[in-house]
């Protein structure tokens, strides 16, 4: 079974100042790992994806994430962040050859404030 | 190119009414999903379509019904709603390509309220 935990209904942050949404994943092989973010009263919206290679994965809107397999995290990062960038925000995983099967974390809002 | 879009964007329907949510999308893409999206629990997947003409059940498949009217189009009906199934509804899409890799593309969701 393949499980995400995003461990934080809510992040904080000052505009301007970096940001970490963090995500942890539960598989028993290779993981494809996503990022979706979603503006109220709106689907969600992919901003970046590993699939394999380079750990640092580079999206949309200024977002990376970073690929740990040791700890088993998929952190998404921001060097300065935007009050724009207030949203609710989704890890997600699938496993390789694992059918259309992405499972989905619980979410973590976003709140930059000016 | 308007993506995925469904309908309608909200309903409210009375314990054992029935419904039909309609999603269409002009991607071309082989891959059609229903999600239902509730407080704190990410988002379920429903039911989906690999390709035209096959269907299989998603985490959360009971209480619904799919068809895949064809390649654009992928409904979800609910033929005795019940008060746990007021939830969002997103529909989504993807590309074809390596088995994992696929983005999926949501639509704007559909909110029912089942009294």
């Amino acid at each position: 079974a393949q499980s995400v935990a995003q461990p934080e209904d809510q992040v904080n942050v000052a505009e301007g100042n970096p940001l970490t949404v963090k995500c942890t994943y539960s598989v028993s092989g290779n993981p494809y790992l996503f990022w979706y973010v979603q503006y109220p009263n709106r689907g969600l919206q992919f901003l970046l994806k590993y699939i394999t290679g380079d750990n640092l994965v580079k999206g949309s809107y200024g977002f990376e994430a970073e690929f740990n397999k040791s700890q088993t995290s998929f952190h998404l990062k921001k060097p300065s962040a935007l009050v724009s960038d207030s949203a609710l925000y989704f890890c997600a995983v699938r496993l390789y050859n694992a059918g259309n099967m992405l499972t989905f974390g619980g979410g973590t809002r976003l709140m930059v404030k000016p | 190119n308007a993506g995925v879009t469904q309908t309608p964007k909200f309903q409210v329907l009375k314990t054992g009414q029935s419904m039909t949510l309609q999603c269409a999308q002009d991607m071309n893409h082989n891959s059609m999903y229903w999600y239902r999206q509730d407080p704190g629990m990410g988002l379920r997947l429903i039911y989906y379509s690999a390709s035209e003409g096959t269907t299989d059940k998603g985490e959360v498949p009971n209480g619904y019904n799919v068809s895949r009217l064809n390649k654009r189009e992928f409904s979800l009906r609910l033929e005795s709603a019940a008060p746990s199934q007021t939830s969002v509804y997103f529909c989504a899409s993807s590309e074809f390509g390596p088995r994992g890799q696929e983005t999926q593309y949501f639509g704007p969701g559909t909110r029912l309220l089942v009294l």
